[in-house]
């Protein structure tokens, strides 16, 4: 089966300078990448996606990169904000059956 | 547009009971997906519920056992509770168009089960 595995499990960054966040997978068959933010106490919300047949989604300071070969996805958030700071997850699945999540990022914006 | 509800948001149970927590699908979606998220961990993948059938399954216990109803809401139940069950419990719904689509999945903000 699928295993995701994400990269760091913490990252402190300062206001206004740039978070990345890395995860790869294994299964060769997945095609959907997508990304969540969860806050204390709630469930887990969906930030940006990513299939298989493009390389690159951005949404304004968020953007994601796909290389289906080396079997990696990244999330790049730009000009970070202290609103930023939550737990962010990657997650990989083929057609969002039996979607495999990454143990997480907690990200911390300073002010 | 009506978002994922689950209920109750918090459950005190003992060893060896069951519970059956609930979920609200989002209005316009078909599908339900159940995720069990332990303390500082991603979620894990319990099943999928489409057309009130089982459409797919984690690595959980039979023990885990669901039901989707015509309304497209959702139980999950757990029989025999162990310790290890205490966790988050996640409802996830999306839209299945049967041809290998599947939007998104939306979650509520789960069912926090301790088991004591």
């Amino acid at each position: 089966g699928e295993n995701v595995e994400q990269h760091p499990s913490t990252l402190s960054v300062q206001e206004g300078d740039s978070a990345v966040i890395k995860c790869t997978y294994s299964d060769s068959a997945s095609n959907y990448f997508p990304w969540y933010k969860q806050e204390l106490g709630k469930g887990p919300q969906l930030i940006i996606d990513i299939r298989s047949n493009v390389g690159e989604k951005k949404d304004q300071r968020i953007a994601v990169t796909l290389n289906k070969t080396a079997k990696h996805f990244s999330l790049h958030i730009t000009e970070t904000q202290p609103e930023d700071s939550a737990v962010y997850f990657c997650a990989a699945s083929y057609n969002n059956n039996d979607m495999r999540f990454g143990a997480g990022t907690r990200l911390t914006v300073k002010p | 547009e009506t978002g994922v509800t689950q209920s109750p948001t918090h459950l005190i149970k003992t060893r060896g009971q069951q519970v059956t927590l609930r979920c609200s699908s989002q209005s316009g979606h078909n599908t339900v997906s159940w995720y069990q998220q332990a303390l500082g961990q991603g979620p894990q993948f319990i099943f999928q519920y489409y057309r009130e059938e089982e459409n797919g399954r984690g690595n959980f216990p039979p023990r885990f056992s669901g039901l989707q109803f015509p309304n497209y809401s959702s139980e999950l139940n757990v029989n025999a509770l162990e310790l290890d069950d205490s966790a988050l419990y996640l409802c996830a719904s999306s839209f299945y168009r049967g041809n290998s689509y599947n939007s998104p999945l939306h979650f509520g903000n789960g069912t926090r089960l301790t088991v004591t």
